[in-house]
């Protein structure tokens, strides 16, 4: 079965200082992995994707994920959080055979503190 | 390119009324979903059109809710009659196609915020 966790209801971090929020995939065959960011009152709004290809993945707004096989892990980086990144982050993951769900993770809201 | 369009933004209502939501997705993007986000989690898949055709549907509460997309364009998400638990935000989303090793995302409209008294 399809899932994806993100262990960290939370992450602070203070402005100018890196960002990482987590999330680990379990899923058959090869995933298509994907972050969104949801601002309050507002839908989800698409930052990255990794599909196949380099493990490195940059994306909207300096953000950047690294896709790890080994590990079943594709966390969200940034090098130096804005406090107008503070938001809740989603990972999503697809099954590259199965042409039906996007499975989401339970979110991370990401305070960043000037 | 306009976005995904949802109204209306808010709704309050009282158990055992009726609701409908619509969306009228990007234009050309033949893939439409409709979920439930509950505060403090994840959006839930409730159902998902290929054009005009339903995909998959195996988490909507058939009982109560019900959607359509007659013209596999704009769609209705309709819940009769709501539960306390029913309050969530519905969101719409869309992609351009979904065909198996697709890895197109999808792009999220503002959502519907229910409230059930």
């Amino acid at each position: 079965a399809q899932s994806v966790a993100q262990p960290e209801d939370q992450v602070n971090v203070a402005e100018g200082n890196p960002l990482t929020v987590k999330c680990t995939y379990s899923v058959s065959g090869n995933p298509y992995l994907f972050w969104y960011v949801q601002y309050p009152n507002r839908g989800l709004q698409f930052l990255l994707k990794y599909i196949t290809g380099d493990n490195l993945v940059k994306g909207s707004y300096g953000f950047e994920a690294e896709f790890n096989k080994s590990q079943t892990s594709f966390h969200l980086k940034k090098p130096s959080a804005l406090v107008s990144d503070s938001a809740l982050y989603f990972c999503a993951v697809r099954a590259s055979y199965n042409f039906n769900k996007f499975y989401f993770g339970s979110g991370t809201k990401l305070n960043v503190k000037p | 390119e306009a976005g995904v369009a949802q109204s209306p933004r808010y709704k309050i209502i009282e158990k055992r009324q009726s609701v409908a939501f619509w969306c009228n997705p990007i234009s050309g993007h033949a893939t439409l979903y409709w979920y439930q986000q509950i505060l403090g989690q994840g959006p839930k898949l409730l159902i998902q059109f290929q054009n005009n055709g339903v995909v998959d549907d195996s988490q909507l509460p058939k009982d109560r809710f019900s959607a359509e997309r007659l013209k596999g364009v704009d769609s209705t998400l309709k819940i009769q009659p709501a539960k306390l638990e029913d309050s969530a935000v519905y969101l719409c989303a869309s992609s351009s196609r979904l065909l198996a090793g697709d890895g197109n995302e999808q792009f999220f409209g503002p959502g519907t915020r229910l409230t059930v008294l």
